[in-house]
């Protein structure tokens, strides 16, 4: 079965700040990776994802992931975060063949001070 | 377009009262339904999955059951809430053979006492 970590819990940011947020995995077979976000009052939703291709994949607000397979890793990155990017952050799994069941981490809050 | 829909946004039960939480879909067929509960600390965790009408997986054994009386409903229920029950539950739906974006809910907010 699919599992993730996300290792930073919290995290606080000054406004231009670059972030960097974790997310392993632990799956032994190709997968598909995501990361959602919820902004304070409103529901998940889709930030980015990657299925194949390009390791370095795009996202919505000037969000990146990069898929490095060797590591199991699938980390966020922005290089000049906004206030309005305070919000939770979670990162999910799931394989890429047969039922798409969605794991996910534990997330990680983002509080970004302007 | 599609829109996924809660209800109630907020509940207040006593232990050992009943539960039914109802997500209804509109703009798509067959898709596929889920429910979570998200946990301070613990994310999101998977309890049930339906891919089609009277179809239900399980995740998680506990105190919880679901249906799919309808192609676009999905309930979550119980006979007797307990106090660990109490959470958010997130209900999502996606695309039947999609690779697995989920679009979420707005999601229900139980406390039980």
């Amino acid at each position: 079965a699919q599992s993730v970590s996300q290792h930073n819990h919290h995290v606080i940011l000054s406004e231009a700040a670059s972030l960097e947020l974790g997310c392993n995995y632990s799956y032994g077979g190709t997968v598909n990776l995501f990361w959602y976000v919820q902004y304070p009052g409103q529901h998940l939703q889709l930030l980015l994802k990657y299925f194949s291709g390009d390791p370095l994949v795009k996202g919505i607000k000037g969000f990146e992931a990069e898929f490095i397979k060797s590591k199991f890793s699938f980390n966020l990155r922005k290089p000049s975060v906004q206030w309005s990017d305070t919000a939770e952050y979670f990162c999910a799994v799931n394989a890429a063949t047969g039922f798409q069941k969605l794991v996910f981490g534990t997330g990680t809050r983002l509080l970004v001070s302007p | 377009s599609q829109t996924i829909h809660q209800w109630p946004a907020t509940l207040v039960q006593p232990v050992g009262s009943p539960l039914s939480l109802e997500c209804t879909v509109e703009g798509t067929s067959n898709p596929n339904l889920y429910w979570y509960r998200q946990a301070a600390g613990r994310g999101l965790q998977l309890l049930f999955y339906s891919v089609g009408i009277g179809q239900i997986s399980s995740e998680v054994p506990q105190n919880l059951s679901a249906s799919r009386p309808q192609d676009r409903q999905f309930i979550l229920s119980s006979k007797k809430l307990l106090l660990s029950d109490s959470g958010f539950y997130l209900c999502a739906w996606s695309v039947q053979g999609s690779i697995g974006e989920l679009f979420f809910g707005e999601g229900s907010r139980l406390t039980v006492l």
